[in-house]
């Protein structure tokens, strides 16, 4: 039973225009939320993350935003970049121990 | 350079051989995690240790078993036991306990 899906197993989008990714999760427990990106070959590097008591939080082109009502998260890539081409995972956190992973959307930036 | 490095990065088994999998961390992270990755699903948490000499088990740990001897070092041991070995396994620390995670690059394990 996954408790964080994301729907959408690949998403493309041309350069400049916004990416969104998204991410839903069943348990209202979780408190911290978070993206990560993999490249082919290597491991998933840490993006950016939001607490459970905030709605957005923003980071240069990466912004986040959570709807806690609608059990969803959404990752906003503006402007998207060729070098954003890679595997997004979000992650959430339970009991401050135990973190739950989606399954990854596959994002495609044409030039 | 610090890091969190898995080796090695592919590795062969035959069935019903144990396999450790190696995870070294230079980064003075007290947690460590050992996760599995199939395909279409998300990672899934096999063991976690919160400090040396102490490790719990994960939502998928039957075959598997880890120790923790030493903070760096978190080594992963793919039993006989595991039905279905043939994954991709990350191995990650963070800091403390509950913050985002530093992830090693992976062993692909394939069991034959």
């Amino acid at each position: 039973d996954q408790q964080v899906k994301q729907n959408s197993p690949s998403l493309s989008v041309q350069e400049g225009r916004i990416s969104i990714l998204n991410c839903d999760y069943t348990n209202s427990m979780f408190d911290y939320f978070l993206w990560y990106k993999k490249y082919p070959a290597e491991g998933p590097t840490f993006l950016i993350s939001i607490s459970s008591i905030k709605d957005k939080n923003e980071d240069g082109r990466f912004t986040v935003f959570l709807n806690k009502s609608a059990k969803h998260l959404s990752l906003h890539i503006v402007p998207s970049q060729p070098g954003d081409s890679a595997v997004y995972f979000c992650a959430a956190r339970y009991n401050f121990n135990k973190f739950y992973f989606g399954s990854g959307t596959k994002l495609n930036v044409k030039p | 350079d610090g890091g969190i490095t898995q080796s090695p990065k592919y590795l062969f088994r035959k069935e019903g051989q144990n396999v450790t999998l190696s995870c070294e961390q230079n980064l003075n992270h007290d947690a460590m995690y050992w996760y599995r990755q199939d395909p279409g699903q998300g990672l899934r948490l096999i063991y976690y240790s919160q400090i040396v000499n102490d490790f719990q088990k994960g939502d998928i740990a039957e075959g598997y078993s880890v120790s923790r001897e030493k903070k760096e070092s978190f080594p992963l041991t793919v039993t006989s036991a595991q039905k279905n070995p043939t994954a991709f396994y990350l191995c990650a620390s963070s800091i403390d306990w509950g913050t985002e995670a530093f992830f090693g690059q992976g062993t692909r394990l394939t069991v034959v």
